[in-house]
C-alpha cells in the first residue's frame, strides 16, 4: 500500500521568499507523484508530475519539484512567494502498477504582505 | 475552468435520505473519478470508471454506488445518509486512464442534518 505524508499543515511566508513544502511518500512499487493546488471554493489543479523520467519537475505558476528516491521525497519549492500562491497544496501518490491515488493531508499556504 | 461540472454544488438532506451527486467530464474525456474530501478523512479516493467500466475502487461504503453512463457522464448514488457522510465530493476526469493526473471539478458540498 502507498501512503503520503506532508509535513506541516500550515505554512506561512512572506512576499517573495522561499516556499517549501515537504511530502514524503511510500510505495512498494515505483511510484508516480503529484503536487495538486485548491484555492478557495475550488475543485483541485494539478501543479505538476513526477512519472519516472527527469527528477527535477517543473510545474506551473513557477513551481518545481526534486525527486528523491533515496530519501522518498518530493518536495515543492517555488524561489519567491505571491500572495496568489494562498492555497491549499495536496501531494498525491499512485504506484506505477495501480490506479488508486492517495493523497497527503494538504498543507495550508498563506503569504503574508 | 476546469471543463468538468458537478451538480447540484450544494446539496442539504436528513439522514437516512439518498441522494445523487452528477457530473459530466471534459469533452472526450473517457475517464471519471470520484473524491471524498472531509476534514477528518481528508481527500480520498472513491471510485474510477472508464468508459462505462468500473476500473478501480477505494475507500467507497457499500451504500455508496457510483455508474458511467453510455454519453459518459456518470452518477454517485449515495444512500442510507449518516451525519459523517457530509463531505465535498469531487469529480475529476481525463482521457484515459490518467494514473492520477485528472481534472478536477468544483464539487459538490453534501450537508447530512
Amino acid at each position: 500500500a502507498q501512503s503520503v505524508t506532508q509535513l506541516g499543515s500550515h505554512v506561512s511566508v512572506s512576499e517573495g521568499a522561499l516556499v517549501l513544502l515537504r511530502c514524503n511518500y511510500s510505495s512498494s512499487v515505483p511510484p508516480y507523484l503529484f503536487w495538486y493546488v485548491q484555492y478557495p471554493n475550488q475543485g483541485l489543479q494539478l501543479l505538476l508530475k513526477y512519472t519516472s523520467a527527469a527528477t527535477l519537475v517543473k510545474g506551473i505558476n513557477g513551481f518545481e519539484a526534486e525527486f528523491k528516491k533515496s530519501e522518498t521525497s518530493f518536495h515543492l519549492t517555488k524561489p519567491s512567494a505571491h500572495m496568489s500562491d494562498a492555497a491549499e497544496y495536496f501531494c498525491a501518490v499512485i504506484p506505477s502498477n495501480d490506479y488508486k491515488l492517495s493523497f497527503g493531508a494538504g498543507t495550508t499556504v498563506t503569504v503574508r504582505a | 475552468d476546469s471543463g468538468v461540472t458537478q451538480t447540484p454544488k450544494h446539496l442539504i438532506t436528513a439522514t437516512g435520505q439518498r441522494v445523487t451527486l452528477r457530473c459530466s467530464p471534459r469533452s472526450g474525456d473517457l475517464s471519471v473519478y470520484w473524491y471524498q474530501q472531509s476534514l477528518d478523512q481528508g481527500l480520498q479516493f472513491l471510485i474510477q470508471y472508464y468508459n462505462g467500466e468500473e476500473r478501480a475502487k477505494g475507500n467507497i461504503l457499500e451504500r455508496f454506488s457510483a455508474q458511467q453512463f453510455p454519453d459518459l457522464h456518470s452518477e454517485l448514488n449515495l444512500s442510507s445518509l449518516e451525519l459523517g457522510d457530509s463531505a465535498l465530493y469531487f469529480c475529476a476526469s481525463s482521457v484515459g486512464d490518467s494514473r492520477g493526473e485528472a481534472f478536477f471539478g468544483q464539487g459538490t458540498r453534501l450537508t447530512v442534518v
